[in-house]
């Protein structure tokens, strides 16, 4: 275990449904992250959240909506996807320190979508 | 444009040998460097933090070095085993965001 903890594992969900990824962190970290993970490509960020605000997102389409309540839980809520939406999604954290110099980062084990 | 590239993509050893993967990165700015280790379908682990202003950072059978100047990491691992098969994954932090390499997939057999 890392301290970072993804549900649902896995999760299959029609173009037409509505769900929710979520992601907790008990490292007590002020920053966490969204990437996706698709077959034989680079792991690509998504959205940055520090101190709950959002402060990066790198031209992800609307379908995809992260919420982050806390410095420890970040949503990344799924809407009319598509099938190239399939992949594995990981949720990390960092302690962001002055000018976002990071600590380690630690990742979750990831939800693997699938889009039918 | 940040890039992070990986030599080579796949790396096959007999149980034993030492082994260095090799990492290299566009932008010298970087924070810090990071290895990462990801089993099939499973997310990743932390294998070592590298700071900017450091050389090399050691654990265990592992051992991680960096230039920045060159824009360059290496990671050795010393007598492999079966257990340390799996894609090893770099990534350059510039702050706001981690940009990865594409990976290097380690097969070792027994």
């Amino acid at each position: 275990e890392t301290g970072v903890t993804q549900t649902p594992r896995h999760l299959v969900m029609g173009m037409t449904n509505k769900k929710s990824l979520k992601c907790e962190q008990h490292l007590g970290h002020n920053a966490m992250y969204w990437y996706k993970q698709s077959a034989k490509k680079p792991l690509e960020l998504m959205f940055v959240y520090n101190f709950k605000e959002q402060t990066e997102n790198n031209s992800v389409p609307s379908r995809f909506s992260p919420e982050c309540p806390n410095s420890s839980h970040l949503f990344l809520h799924l809407h009319t996807l598509q099938p190239e939406d399939s992949a594995l999604y990981l949720c990390a954290s960092s302690q962001a320190g002055q000018g976002w110099r990071n600590t380690e980062a630690f990742f979750g084990q990831g939800t693997r979508l699938t889009v039918v | 444009k940040q890039e992070v590239t990986q030599i080579p993509a796949a790396l096959s050893v007999p149980e034993g040998e030492n082994l260095v993967l090799n990492c290299s990165f566009t932008d010298s700015a970087i924070y810090n460097l990071q290895w990462f280790r990801q089993d099939p379908g499973k997310g990743l682990t932390s294998l070592l933090l590298i700071q900017s202003s450091q050389r090399e950072q050691t654990s265990g059978r592992l051992n991680a070095s960096l230039d920045k100047s060159s824009g360059r990491s290496t990671l050795y691992i010393a007598a492999s085993q079966p257990g340390d098969s799996a894609t090893y994954l770099c990534a350059a932090d510039y702050g706001q965001n981690f940009v990865f390499g594409p990976g290097t997939r380690l097969s070792v057999l027994p």
